[in-house]
């Protein structure tokens, strides 16, 4: 079946720093992807519509130029968290709809913001 | 707008024992429906969907069935095994968007 990878599967970093997160479509394209992060102990919140050859939609509240979102081809997409806090310490997670709308999920990256 | 509410957990059950996750939603349009499992330190996997009212998903053991009339989606499992022991979520889908619930944990001992 196909699959989508996340890269990397865990990061820690210094406050203020920027880190990058890749999800590659590995079978498939995939013209929309979309970026979820997810608190302990909760539900996966949708942070992000990945749109390839155009512009992020963001879900409200969350900050545009915090978390860059670049879609630069049909199989990958990257999530930059800018500027990293404590608070942005969280378990990321991307999704991508293959040509029968049939979603994968990456197995996430762990971001630990020292 | 589109919500998933799901029974809260933690859930302790024995081995062999039956289970059941309530999980309502609401949705504008006839969305689909998901439960998704995520093993300790794994991501999401999709353990069984349905996408019209009536269907019946089932996997694993594990069954929902797509209650219009009723706006639910449980999981059930006859006979739980201690591998079934992780996170377990609700979810619907509009469109390409995803709405998942809050998510139940599972542990299931010996």
């Amino acid at each position: 079946g196909a699959v989508v990878s996340q890269h990397p599967s865990w990061v820690i970093c210094k406050s203020g720093t920027s880190v990058k997160i890749e999800c590659r479509s590995l079978d498939f394209q995939a013209t929309t992807m979309f970026w979820y992060r997810q608190f302990p102990k909760q539900s996966l919140m949708l942070m992000a519509t990945s749109n390839e050859g155009s512009k992020a939609t963001y879900e409200q509240g969350v900050e545009k130029d915090k978390f860059l979102i670049n879609h630069a081809s049909l199989t990958l997409s990257t999530l930059t968290v800018t500027s990293a806090h404590p608070e942005d310490s969280s378990f990321y997670i991307c999704s991508a709809p293959d040509q029968d709308r049939e979603q994968y999920f990456g197995p996430g990256t762990r971001l630990t913001v020292t | 707008g589109n919500s998933v509410t799901q029974m809260e957990g933690p859930v302790t059950l024995s081995e062999e024992a039956f289970l059941t996750i309530n999980c309502t939603y609401t949705a504008t349009g006839y969305p689909s429906l998901f439960w998704y499992v995520q093993y300790p330190g794994e991501g999401l996997q999709l353990l069984l969907k349905a996408t019209k009212a009536d269907d019946k998903g089932s996997n694993k053991g594990f069954e929902a069935t797509y209650r219009k009339e009723t706006t639910s989606f449980h999981l059930e499992k006859g006979s739980v095994q201690v591998s079934d022991s992780a996170v377990y979520f609700c979810a619907l889908m509009s469109g390409n968007q995803f709405y998942f619930g809050t998510g139940t944990s599972l542990t299931v001992i010996p």
